[in-house]
């Protein structure tokens, strides 16, 4: 299967504080990007569709000044966590998927823990 | 929107047995179907996935079926092994690329010796 990066895979900040965590696909073309967040023994939920060279689609309830997502080039997307609180603590995960393909590949995850 | 739902959230199996877990969807236009397994702390992980023009489809120890009438699919593993211990997602979407996928609420799969 494609090959999809993401990190840091753990990351501790300051309350306040932002926080950037990258996505990048390896051997492929990623078209459509998405960004999950996943609360412990818990389910993904989607926080939004990242699409390359457009403005993301955030899922209702989700924060788009505060969750900023950029998918500047076919193989990158990035997701910044901005003035960070300790109710963001969360596992977020990027998935992606080429042009026409409905599988989507995972990231290895980013443990963020603010405190 | 497209829901899924997924039965049961915990299952628990002797090394050996087989197990079953169960998705419904509601969207009639969600034609792609995948399965992940996700270990504690680690990514999700396609295990198989089926399409709307089949109706069962095999890979070793992993089956999954799918009934578009009754818009639900189930995977089966047999023979499981303590290392099948995971949480198994299933999810639908229409498919195409870039159309978000709709996860299932999660079975925790419990293998035990």
């Amino acid at each position: 299967g494609a090959v999809v990066s993401q990190h840091p895979s753990r990351v501790i900040c300051k309350s306040g504080t932002s926080v950037k965590i990258e996505c990048r696909s390896l051997d492929f073309q990623a078209t459509t990007m998405f960004w999950y967040r996943q609360f412990p023994k818990q389910s993904l939920m989607l926080m939004a569709t990242s699409n390359e060279g457009s403005k993301a689609t955030y899922e209702q309830g989700v924060e788009k000044d505060k969750f900023l997502i950029n998918h500047a080039s076919l193989t990158l997307s990035t997701l910044t966590v901005t003035s960070a609180h300790p109710e963001d603590s969360s596992f977020y995960i990027c998935s992606a998927s080429g042009q026409g393909k409905a599988e989507a590949f995972f990231g290895q995850g980013t443990r963020l823990t603010v405190v | 929107g497209e829901n899924v739902e997924q039965h049961p959230s915990t299952l628990s199996v002797q090394e050996g047995d087989s197990a079953v877990i169960k998705c419904t969807y509601s969207d009639s236009a969600s034609n792609y179907f995948p399965w992940y397994k996700q270990e504690l702390g680690k990514r999700p992980q396609l295990i198989i996935d089926i399409r709307s023009n089949v109706g069962e489809k095999k890979d070793q120890r992993i089956a999954v079926t799918l009934n578009k009438t009754a818009k639900h699919f189930s995977l089966h593993i047999t023979e499981t092994q303590p290392e099948d211990s995971a949480v198994y997602f299933c999810a639908a979407t229409m498919g195409g690329g870039g159309n978000k996928l709709t996860f299932g609420t999660g079975t925790q799969l419990k293998v035990e010796l």
